[in-house]
């Protein structure tokens, strides 16, 4: 069975600073990621996601993401938060197939100016 | 861009009341889904859908139904509405060509059942 943890609750970090929200995941074949952000009283927007190729993936609004598959890994990063930026983030796993998506619990982030 | 349009941002219903939330996604996707999200417990699966009038029961599919008679509507319906469904109600729909695809979200539905 596929599952995603997302260890933190809540992540706090100053504007300007690098942001990191963290997420593992199982699954029994090739993985595929995304994350996901929500903003108060909306629907889940896609940033972006991994599929094959480069570990490093590029997404929207100045977010990335890396993949590690010996850490069975898929951090979601930001050089420079925005107070703007704040909001839940849901990190997602399926395996090959057309199956839903599976979610992690989310992660709320705040960003302080 | 993809839009999923649920009709009610806000809805109030009282028990035992059969309750009808709808969705509709305009970029003809294969694949629809319903979703209920708590605090805390992130999203469940409560139904999903790959065709016209197919149906497959998600992880929390008990208390709901849902129908899809065209491509683009997928509807979820509580029988008989009960507090503890209270919840937010999130539709999504994707193309069905497989696992690289990202499932599109509508704003949802907070749903009060009193």
């Amino acid at each position: 069975a596929q599952s995603v943890a997302q260890p933190e609750d809540q992540v706090n970090v100053a504007e300007g600073n690098p942001l990191t929200v963290k997420c593992t995941y199982s699954v029994s074949g090739n993985p595929y990621l995304f994350w996901y952000v929500q903003y108060p009283n909306r629907g889940l927007q896609f940033l972006l996601k991994y599929i094959t190729g480069d570990n490093l993936v590029k997404g929207s609004y100045g977010f990335e993401a890396e993949f590690n598959k010996s850490q069975t890994s898929f951090h979601l990063k930001k050089p420079s938060a925005l107070v703007s930026d704040s909001a839940l983030y849901f990190c997602a796993v399926r395996d090959a197939g057309n199956t839903p998506l599976v979610f992690g619990k989310g992660t709320r982030l705040s960003v302080i100016a | 861009d993809v839009k999923v349009t649920q009709s009610s941002r806000y809805l109030v219903k009282r028990t035992g009341e059969k309750v009808f939330l709808e969705c509709v996604q305009d970029m003809d996707h294969e694949n629809m889904f319903w979703y209920r999200q708590d605090p805390g417990l992130g999203l469940r699966l409560i139904y999903f859908s790959y065709d016209v009038k197919m149906k497959e029961k998600g992880d929390i599919p008990e208390g709901y139904s849902v129908s899809r008679e065209k491509k683009e509507r997928f509807s979820l319906i509580l029988e008989s509405a009960s507090t503890n469904q209270t919840s937010m109600y999130l539709c999504a729909s994707s193309l069905w060509q497989g696992s690289n695809q990202p499932q599109h979200f509508g704003d949802g539905t907070r749903l009060s059942i009193l």
